[in-house]
This record gives C-alpha cells, sequence and structure tokens, in this order.
C-alpha cells in the first residue's frame, strides 16, 4: 500500500519562529489533508491539498503532485500551535485515507 | 467545514462486556465511513471501511468478529467492541466523507474520538 512519510519527527520552536512540515507519499494520490491534532485528540481539518498552494491566515500549504509531496508552512509560531500534524492522503485504488506518523511540535513562550 | 459527531467520548468498560461507539454525519450522508485506532503517541491506523447497506471492509490484523461495524443508515455508523480486554483500551476515531458520483476522494472529516478503558 500506499506510504506516508512525514518530517521531521519532532520540533521544537521559539514563539515566533517560522517552520516548515514535509510530507512525502509514494504512490500517486486522489487527495491530500493536513491536520492538527489538540491536546483533546480532535483532528482538526487545516487544508484540503491534493494540488496547488492554499493559504489560511498564518498557515499555508503547497502539494506538488508530481513529485510526491506537500508542505506545511506555519509563520510566526504561537504556543497555540503545539500538537502533532498529521498528513493523510487518500489513494487512487479506492477510498481509504492513509495517515503519516506526525510530526510532533512544540511551541515555547 | 462538514460536522462528524461521535459518541461517547469517553467509556470505561470492564473485561469481558461489550461497548458500541456512535459516528454520525450530522449536516451531510456519508456513504462510506471509516473507523481509526490510535494509540498514545501514535498516528492513526485504519481498522475498516464502513459503507452503507454493505459489509465493512476490515484491514489486515483486525478481527471483525471482535470489531462489529454497523453502517445502517447515511448518517449513521457504529463499532462494538466486544468482549473488551484491557488490551483493547485506545482512542478510536471515526471518519466520514461523502463520495461522489465519480468515485473520487472528497474531503474526511472526523469526529471527536472516544478514550476506551477497559479494567
Amino acid at each position: 500500500g500506499i506510504q506516508v512519510e512525514q518530517s521531521p519527527p519532532d520540533l521544537i520552536l521559539q514563539e515566533g519562529a517560522n517552520s516548515t512540515l514535509r510530507c512525502n507519499f509514494s504512490d500517486s494520490v486522489n487527495n491530500l489533508q493536513w491536520f492538527h491534532q489538540n491536546p483533546w485528540g480532535q483532528l482538526i481539518n487545516l487544508f484540503y491539498i491534493p494540488s496547488g498552494t492554499k493559504q489560511n491566515g498564518r498557515l499555508s500549504a503547497t502539494t506538488v503532485a508530481t513529485e510526491r509531496y506537500s508542505l506545511l508552512y506555519i509563520s510566526s509560531s504561537q504556543t497555540t500551535d503545539s500538537g502533532v500534524y498529521f498528513c493523510a492522503v487518500g489513494d487512487t485504488g479506492g477510498f481509504k485515507t492513509i495517515f503519516g506518523a506526525g510530526t510532533r511540535l512544540f511551541v515555547k513562550a | 467545514g462538514a460536522v462528524v459527531s461521535q459518541h461517547p467520548s469517553r467509556v470505561i468498560c470492564k473485561s469481558g462486556t461489550s461497548v458500541k461507539i456512535e459516528c454520525r454525519s450530522l449536516d451531510f450522508q456519508a456513504t462510506t465511513m471509516f473507523w481509526y485506532r490510535q494509540f498514545p503517541k501514535q498516528s492513526l491506523m485504519l481498522m475498516a471501511t464502513s459503507n452503507e447497506g454493505s459489509k465493512a471492509t476490515y484491514e489486515q490484523g483486525v478481527e471483525k468478529d471482535k470489531f462489529l461495524i454497523n453502517h445502517a443508515s447515511l448518517t449513521l455508523s457504529t463499532l462494538t467492541v466486544t468482549s473488551a480486554h484491557p488490551e483493547d483500551s485506545s482512542f478510536y476515531i471515526c471518519s466520514a466523507r461523502d463520495v461522489g458520483w465519480d468515485r473520487k476522494n472528497t474531503e474526511a472529516f472526523f469526529g471527536q474520538g472516544t478514550r476506551l478503558t477497559v479494567v
């Protein structure tokens, strides 16, 4: 099946810093989403981005489907950005959403 | 975005009993729902795909007789953990998607999750 790799696995930032999270996938995908899992376990939809670039406030994402990767940019990080960021892809053969291992982000005040 | 409601959010049960978890799509019809399991500090692992009106498709290694899935309507799927053991303690999350007629994937939305503790 399709493999999804995220990097870095862990990231510690000082408040106000910028960061880039990466997601590589091993095969063609129908779609790609970025999520933020909060401390209570809720998955927050950040972007639905099978291709192209989107921006939402301090967050933006870019997916280059032909090269099988996606990037999530966080600018001017805040302590509330802490948590786990997941990349998840939908394979072309069915309807499954497969998750990467996640990037655990901690933003220090 | 669309809303998926999962209930209960937290449950504690005794070994040997069964627990039912409900997943509802509140403002759209979900032809397909998914059940995931997440252990502490790990990613979400897909357990099964639930299709309205048909049998669920289980991932390799998931016991279908232990994790019973029913998707009786376009807005409700249930996961029943039967004869629960302490090793079944985990965080269970459901997801719903309204798959278009051309069978392309669309955006997936997730419930709040259910933290199951078996004692």
